[in-house]
């Protein structure tokens, strides 16, 4: 089973809002990633935890925060974002947590976040 | 020069052809090459990874050419289902970060 799950599918959000994206996974898998996706784009790297830890964040902004509870889930905490933010984010695992190199990679659906 | 480079395409093709993609890499360090369908609105699903050897899954075959720094798929027998934006995925060594490909758009045409 190479299942990730998301939720919301959908979210729409003020630019005063505070909300919370969810990703979840029972495969085992040691690294978690959080990308964003604009239309006709491919997807872009925000944060990977490895082994529970932040081990990359990509210069994101401090609006998106992200969170690993424990190595089954991960949430993306979204404060005052800006219309330009509106996109497809993508929650990621793989198998090694290891900083070596790179396994292959199995994203959930998607939330599809729209800010008003 | 690009650190990953595919042909946005639109690829179209009639049913039953045989279609192929290249993607280039430019860091001869990059050490694993995947690639992903990705249906309109939909998340990117892992197709095959590419090894050394190549590989090949049905009617798909990708290949690895270090040499010239690029990687293949060849899809036989193509179906209307085919039809998707496929990416080219690299690691260009060390840590977990994989660069994407912007993909090439293939129509199965009936």
């Amino acid at each position: 089973d190479t299942e990730v799950t998301q939720t919301p599918k959908h979210l729409v959000m003020g630019m005063t809002n505070k909300k919370s994206l969810k990703c979840e996974q029972h495969m085992g898998h040691r690294a978690m990633y959080w990308y964003k996706q604009k239309a006709k784009k491919p997807p872009e790297l925000m944060f990977v935890y490895s082994y529970e830890k932040l081990s990359i964040n990509e210069s994101v902004p401090s609006r998106f925060s992200p969170e690993c509870p424990n190595s089954s889930l991960l949430n993306l905490h979204l404060h005052a974002l800006q219309p330009e933010d509106s996109a497809l984010y993508l929650c990621a695992s793989s198998q090694k947590g290891s900083r070596q190199g790179a396994d292959e990679q199995y994203f959930g659906p998607g939330t599809r976040l729209t800010v008003t | 020069r690009k650190e990953v480079e595919q042909d946005p395409g639109p690829f179209n093709v009639p049913e039953g052809a045989t279609v192929a993609f290249n993607c280039t890499y430019s860091n001869s360090a990059s050490q694993s090459f995947f690639w992903y369908r990705q249906d309109c609105r939909k998340e990117p699903k892992l197709l095959m990874s590419v090894y050394s050897s190549g590989n090949e899954d049905g009617r798909f075959t990708a290949q690895l050419n270090r040499a010239s720094q690029y990687i293949s798929l060849l899809i036989r027998d193509s179906k209307l289902s085919d039809s998707a934006t496929y990416l080219c995925v690299v690691n260009p060594g060390g840590y977990q970060k994989v660069t994407f490909g912007t993909g090439t758009k293939l129509q199965v045409i009936p």
